[in-house]
């Protein structure tokens, strides 16, 4: 167990939907990295968050958004799904801000039909 | 660019043999991160490194970076290291990881 928390485990939805993704960072952790991992691309990185504030940016569309509330824990929201956007999300916490070690949460499965 | 290249894709392997995962990563990436991604999808933090070689049980990375090349070797594999092995990059100035394609490793009994 990472300590990194993620809610839903799985997510199915329709096209046009709006989800939300929700992770706990491990107790101390101040930077959250949100990951998408689908079977055409890989593991790829979204967005991070450190202490509430978006620190870097990677392949994230529109349509999706994230934020850090005071307590540290992130939501990623999703809108107007298609059904390329059914994957794998994960996020992953560490203690400063890059380039140390992460521990990812057990992911959430998202489908979109 | 960042980018992150693993070899090979699959590797089939049976119970006690030797094992060497290999990534080579383009100029940018300062630190090397190995990841195991067990069967239903949970991924694990193997090993972060910037330079020389870390080992945890019967795990052991490497790094070099004058060639710009780490390896994951697994000593006396079981059938219970089958899982996929991800390499990922991490840029500075990018402030972000760049992943490997894979392993999906397969240890027979």
């Amino acid at each position: 167990d990472s300590g990194v928390t993620q809610t839903p485990k799985h997510l199915i939805t329709a096209t046009g939907q709006r989800v939300t993704l929700r992770c706990s960072p491990r107790s101390g952790d101040l930077s959250v990295y949100w990951y998408q991992q689908s079977l055409d691309q890989g593991l790829q990185f979204l967005i991070q968050y450190y202490n509430g504030e978006e620190r870097a940016k990677g392949n994230i569309l529109e349509r999706f958004s994230a934020q850090q509330f005071p307590d540290l824990h992130s939501e990623l929201n999703l809108s107007s799904l298609e059904l390329g956007d059914s994957a794998l999300y994960f996020c992953a916490s560490s203690v400063p801000a890059g380039g140390n070690e992460q521990f990812f949460g057990p992911g959430t499965r998202l489908t979109v039909l | 660019k960042n980018e992150v290249e693993q070899s090979p894709q699959n590797l089939t392997a049976q119970e006690g043999e030797f094992i060497t995962i290999n990534c080579s990563y383009s100029v940018g990436i300062s630190a090397l991160h190995w990841l195991q991604q067990h069967p239903g999808g949970g991924i694990v933090s193997l090993f972060m490194l910037s330079s020389g070689k870390k080992k945890h049980g019967r795990l052991i990375a490497t790094i070099n970076i004058q060639e710009k090349h780490s390896s994951l070797h697994i000593t006396a594999s079981h059938p219970r290291d089958s899982a996929v092995y991800i390499c990922a990059g991490f840029s500075g100035s990018a402030r972000q990881l760049t992943f490997g394609s894979g392993t999906q490793l397969t240890v027979l009994p």
